[in-house]
């Protein structure tokens, strides 16, 4: 049982370039969430998926683009990428839908770096 | 827009000190709070949920909220070096598809060995 993992773990890119993040969970879990965390910023939600084939705006969702592939599998795409778009990314996945006490489990994060 | 506050620190306690570490939040119908730890360089995970007012414990740790003054805190009892990290306050937002956590900017706790 691996819980939520990331791919990749650490990138750079060059302003203009494009790249999608992967996030996978095995625990079965319907709700799944990106987040980027800045200094002194915090977790912001850029993008969440309440099921399979469902997406919606968060916080933060300007130049960014989701995917929900599947159940398993929850992507997040930046398609022209900015220096302000750097930060670390944060997946994560919401247990069962029990009112008020869901936790949200976190992938290890991406770090990415916009040149 | 709901808004959860915290105080960035950093706040320095000595070894085997109780580290008390507090969040205020806006929605007075907030009813429910999480507490996440995140060490440097890592994911954050959860260390205590919070539903009614009062306390709750678990091992060294103590939640601790108020819902009359708005605030919700987490004390640490017999500090280690170990318990060294940002602290994250966390309220549910309910409006959507699915529910949604909304994040304080987190106190970092250093303690002093």
């Amino acid at each position: 049982n691996a819980g939520v993992t990331q791919t990749p773990k650490f990138q750079v890119l060059k302003t203009g370039q494009s790249m999608t993040l992967q996030c996978a969970q095995d625990m079965n879990h319907n709700s799944m969430y990106w987040y980027r965390q800045d200094p002194g910023m915090g977790l912001r939600l850029i993008y969440y998926s309440a099921s399979e084939g469902t997406t919606d705006k968060g916080e933060v969702p300007n130049g960014y683009n989701v995917s929900r592939l599947n159940k398993r599998e929850f992507s997040l795409r930046l398609e022209s990428a900015a220096p302000s778009q750097t930060s670390v990314y944060f997946c994560a996945s919401r247990g069962p839908e029990i009112v008020f006490s869901s936790e949200q489990y976190f992938g290890p994060g991406t770090r990415l770096t916009v040149t | 827009q709901k808004e959860v506050e915290q105080n960035s620190g950093p706040l320095s306690v000595p070894e085997g000190a109780i580290a008390s570490l507090n969040c205020t939040y806006s929605d007075r119908g907030s009813q429910s709070f999480f507490w996440y730890r995140q060490y440097s360089g890592k994911s954050p995970e959860l260390i205590m949920f919070i539903y009614s007012n009062g306390d709750k414990e678990d091992g060294r740790f103590t939640a601790q909220l108020n819902k009359a003054s708005q605030y919700v805190s987490l004390l640490i009892r017999d500090s280690q070096p170990s318990d060294s990290a940002t602290y994250l306050c966390a309220v549910p937002d309910y409006g959507g598809a699915t529910n949604k956590l909304i994040f304080g900017t987190g106190t970092l706790l250093a303690v002093q060995p």
